[in-house]
């Protein structure tokens, strides 16, 4: 089965602050990974792609294990619009085209 | 640029009814289309997807049906809606697989159906 699984949270980090979340899963076949952003009744938004052994943007960062089958996701200088839910997202290839195993996200609270 | 477009945004509906969302994708040609629910609490599940016109792969068995009629259209329906098909319904579309970088999914707004 292929599963992708974090830790629901709520993280609550004040202002400023660096948070990082982690994310396992089970498919060693998935290909890429995606780390998508999504605010309260909205739908996701792309936040970052990771291909190989990670991505830097910004005030984020984001890191690839395959050994271990995790991936994180740091951000530096947390602002209140940081506030959203993080989905994590595995890829791998179906019968013409690509399928998304989506986690069911981690809730970040930034809090003044 | 591409956008995606869906609609109705929201929709109240009583069980037994009918339904149809649709889905849109502009400034792109053959995209791979697909339909995703996320039920409160849980994570996006894929329902459908399609590589092309009237072409439709289903995930999972359930209560509902896809089309795709044009290129850049694709269509969500329910001859008879249940209580457990309340939802957020997510349309996403991505590029043609042709290269390492083509499996992004860019989802539209979303319609949130509740069935009463």
């Amino acid at each position: 089965r292929k599963e992708v699984e974090q830790d629901p949270g709520p993280f609550n980090v004040p202002e400023g602050a660096t948070v990082a979340f982690n994310c396992t899963y089970s498919n060693s076949a998935s290909q890429s990974f995606f780390w998508y952003r999504q605010d309260c009744r909205k739908e996701p938004k792309l936040l970052m792609s990771v291909y190989s052994s990670g991505n830097e943007d910004g005030r984020f960062t984001a890191q690839l294990n395959r050994a271990s089958q995790y991936i994180s996701l740091l951000i530096r200088d947390s602002k209140l619009s940081d506030s959203a839910t993080y989905l994590c997202v595995g890829s791998y290839s179906g019968a013409g085209s690509y399928q998304l195993t989506f986690g069911k996200g981690t809730k970040l609270s930034v809090i003044p | 640029s591409q956008t995606i477009h869906q609609w109705p945004a929201t929709l109240v509906q009583p069980v037994g009814s009918p339904l149809s969302l649709e889905c849109t994708v502009e400034g792109t040609s053959n995209p791979n289309l697909y339909w995703y629910r996320q039920a409160a609490g849980r994570g996006l599940q894929l329902l459908f997807y399609s590589v092309g016109i009237g072409q439709i792969s289903s995930e999972v068995p359930q209560n509902l049906s896809a089309s795709r009629p044009q290129d850049r259209q694709f269509i969500l329906s329910s001859k008879k809606l249940l209580l457990s098909d309340s939802g957020f319904y997510l349309c996403a579309w991505s590029v043609r697989p042709e290269s390492l970088f083509t499996d992004t999914q860019y989802f539209g707004p979303g319609t949130r159906l509740t069935v009463l």
